[in-house]
């Protein structure tokens, strides 16, 4: 069945560096790939998303990256901050099908060092 | 109603004892999602519901679990004879499917079930 696997499982950066967290998807039909943040004790939200169309998409210091080729995305994170530390899930679904179940990589726990 | 709302927030139950958890999806959302997450851990499917399609619950852990759903409006998560081991947060889940955009969830605040 579909499948997401996401690595670092945790990852520890300095203030300031850059974070980057990686996913591979086993469908091949995905085209919408959403990323959520949880931080300790909340909800996981959205934070960014990127559908097959394009191959990067940037909000301030977030940037996603797709390579539908190698079924690759990734997460990016420049000029970390302490309010950056929390869970990060990416996901994979098919937005051409109102019958996709959305799947979940297994998160990385974000770490900022002051 | 403005996000997806779930109750109790909190339960407190006694080995063996039956517990439900009610999920309130977003009006109009059509998906709705079962989740278990255990203290410091992944997001664990349970459960998927997509309109009047047969539910997906092949994440279901055990015959204890069942979930139901009554059209696109509330659903029930049933743990019968719970285990110290169905200790956790079960978040919700629902999304409204549009080619436009893709089937963004959005989460609810989650139910923490302990058991003592």
């Amino acid at each position: 069945g579909e499948n997401v696997e996401q690595h670092p499982s945790t990852l520890s950066v300095q203030e300031g560096d850059s974070a980057v967290i990686k996913c591979t998807y086993s469908d091949s039909a995905s085209n919408y790939f959403p990323w959520y943040k949880q931080e300790l004790g909340k909800r996981p939200q959205l934070i960014i998303d990127i559908r097959s169309n394009v191959g990067e998409k940037k909000d301030q210091r977030i940037a996603v990256t797709l390579n539908k080729t190698a079924k690759h995305f990734s997460l990016h994170i420049t000029e970390t901050q302490p309010e950056d530390s929390a869970v990060y899930f990416c996901a994979a679904s098919r937005r051409d099908s109102s019958a996709s179940k959305i799947i979940f990589g297994s998160g990385t726990r974000l770490s900022i060092r002051p | 109603g403005a996000g997806v709302s779930q109750s109790p927030s909190n339960k407190v139950t006694e080995k063996g004892k039956d517990v439900e958890l009610r999920c309130d999806p977003i009006s109009g959302h059509t998906a709705l999602y079962w989740y278990r997450q255990r203290l410091g851990q992944g997001l664990e499917f349970l459960i998927y519901f997509q309109g009047n399609s047969a539910p997906d619950k092949s994440g279901l852990p055990s015959d204890r679990f069942s979930a139901e759903r009554t059209g696109e409006s509330v659903s029930t998560l049933t743990i019968q004879r719970t285990q110290q081991e169905d200790s956790a947060v079960y978040l919700c889940a629902s999304s409204f499917w549009l080619q436009s955009s893709g089937n963004t969830i959005y989460f609810g605040e989650g139910s923490w079930l302990t058991v003592v």
